[in-house]
């Protein structure tokens, strides 16, 4: 089964500077794909950025950027010029196959200090 | 912009009452979901359906059940609210005949659910 990662479960950074999130995952398919959600308090979960796993090229999206390590099972999130709207909870996910359902980490809490 | 709704927001109901939640989604998605989340702590999938009649039990086992009629539309019922119920529940949708492979999920604003 497919297991997804996040052992920290807070972390807090300086508006303005970088932060990155970390996130592990098991599986033994070949094929499949890594999202990183954000849900800020009280508000809807949205998708910060998407990767798929046979592009090795690291995904971006603005002042998000993620660290794919393919061989290593690892996908960390970056995000540079830390605001204060970026705190928030972030989950990392992972999906594969047609017909298989999201698998979640238990979630990252980040605060921003201003 | 995500189309893809819950009703009630929130919602308190005094125990023993039977509560539907309301998930639907205009986006012709086929895998839905439905996730109960405490405030501040991680997700767990408590019901999915890949499409039209197809439902399935989740990781974390839940008293709620869920229907899937029409391709838009994926309520879930406790037939017997208790406190034990009070959390937020979650919907979401992925998928369709014309969504990219891996394509993401959708969320609903969620219910917040109280009952006394």
């Amino acid at each position: 089964a497919q297991t997804v990662t996040q052992s920290q479960p807070e972390m807090s950074v300086q508006e303005a500077e970088t932060v990155t999130l970390s996130c592990t995952y098991d599986t033994s398919e070949s094929d499949y794909y890594l999202f990183w959600y954000k849900q800020p308090p009280s508000r809807q979960m949205i998708l910060v950025i998407r990767q798929e796993a046979y592009k090795q090229q690291n995904a971006t999206e603005n002042r998000f950027s993620v660290n794919f390590q393919k061989a290593a099972k690892s996908f960390s999130l970056k995000i540079s010029d830390s605001q204060l709207g970026d705190a928030a909870m972030y989950f990392c996910a992972y999906g594969a196959g047609a017909n298989s359902k999201l698998t979640f980490g238990k979630g990252i809490t980040l605060s921003v200090r201003p | 912009e995500a189309d893809i709704y819950q009703t009630p927001r929130y919602l308190v109901i005094g125990t023993g009452k039977k509560i539907t939640l309301e998930c639907s989604q205009t986006m012709g998605h086929d895998k839905m979901y439905w996730y109960q989340q405490d405030p501040g702590m991680e997700l767990h999938l408590i019901h999915y359906s890949y499409g039209v009649n197809s439902t399935e039990k989740g990781d974390l086992s839940s008293e709620s059940t869920v229907s899937r009629i029409r391709t838009e539309h994926f309520p879930l019922t406790l037939e017997s609210a208790r406190p034990s119920h009070t959390s937020q529940y979650l919907c979401a949708s992925s998928g369709g005949a014309g969504a990219p492979r891996g394509s993401e999920a959708f969320f609903g604003q969620g219910t917040r659910l109280t009952v006394v």
